[in-house]
């Protein structure tokens, strides 16, 4: 049963970056057809998908956030990381780490879905 | 306009059915579309529920109860969530999710109140 935890620094500074790390267990982050992405939720508001990596190095951004967004994977750690950079208070929420699983459409081929998430951490931003 | 709209809230009584509607913006199109639903709790992460494209298309997560089950609305441009025998521990947020121009959507989420 493949498990996900995140961590990082709770408080950044404004105009900072953010970084998190997602440790996988039970599961290896090199084999297997998975993506592993990052979402996050502001304080009783909703989800908001970040991005995700493929093994192989390959990066989706959500395009309101690319510009600022990297993506990596240290496969030897059997981790993935989030950077954000030029942070403001709008950055401030509960951040996921998840796991995405292949199906696939005999018509349109592969598609994945979020199907096991971390327990997420809270990022604060704030001087 | 949104990419996927969500009613804020519904409520419904223990042992009722509850459906929840994802309408997509109207230059998308539901019948192309596969839909995935999640539930969350407070203070806990998104649970995947299922996903749905139609009925030969479709599938619940692993341990969700048949309860649950998916739907589209052709004529109103939405997916549906049907929540069968409503259950005190159903009470939750409601999440669609559609993977749309190579980025997850989420609708803004519905929240389920058991009166």
């Amino acid at each position: 049963q493949v498990q996900l935890q995140e961590s990082g620094p709770g408080l950044v500074k404004p105009s900072q970056t953010l970084s998190l790390t997602c440790t996988v267990s039970g599961g290896s982050i090199s084999t297997g057809s998975h993506y592993w992405s990052w979402i996050r939720q502001p304080a009783g508001k909703g989800l908001e998908w970040i991005g995700r990596i493929y093994n192989s190095g390959s990066t989706d951004y959500n395009a309101s956030l690319k510009s600022r967004v990297t993506i990596s994977v240290d496969m030897s750690r059997n981790q993935f990381s989030l950077r954000l950079s030029s942070v403001t208070a709008a950055d401030t929420a509960v951040y996921y780490c998840a796991r995405e699983y292949p199906g696939y459409d005999f018509l349109t081929g592969y598609y994945f879905y979020i199907d096991v998430w971390g327990r997420g951490t809270t990022v604060t931003v704030s001087s | 306009q949104a990419v996927l709209t969500q009613p804020a809230s519904l409520s419904a009584s223990p042992g009722a059915s509850a459906r929840l509607t994802c309408t997509l913006r109207s230059d998308i199109n539901v019948g192309t579309y596969r839909i995935f639903w999640y539930q969350q709790k407070p203070g806990s992460p998104p649970q995947y529920l299922l996903r749905y494209k139609s009925d030969s298309d479709n599938q619940r997560g692993s341990g969700v109860p048949s309860r649950f089950s998916g739907s589209k609305d052709a004529s109103a441009n939405a997916a549906i969530l049907l929540i069968y025998g409503v259950q005190s521990g159903d009470e939750a947020d409601y999440y669609c999710v559609i993977w749309h121009n190579s980025a997850y959507v989420f609708g803004s989420g519905t929240k389920v109140t058991v009166l």
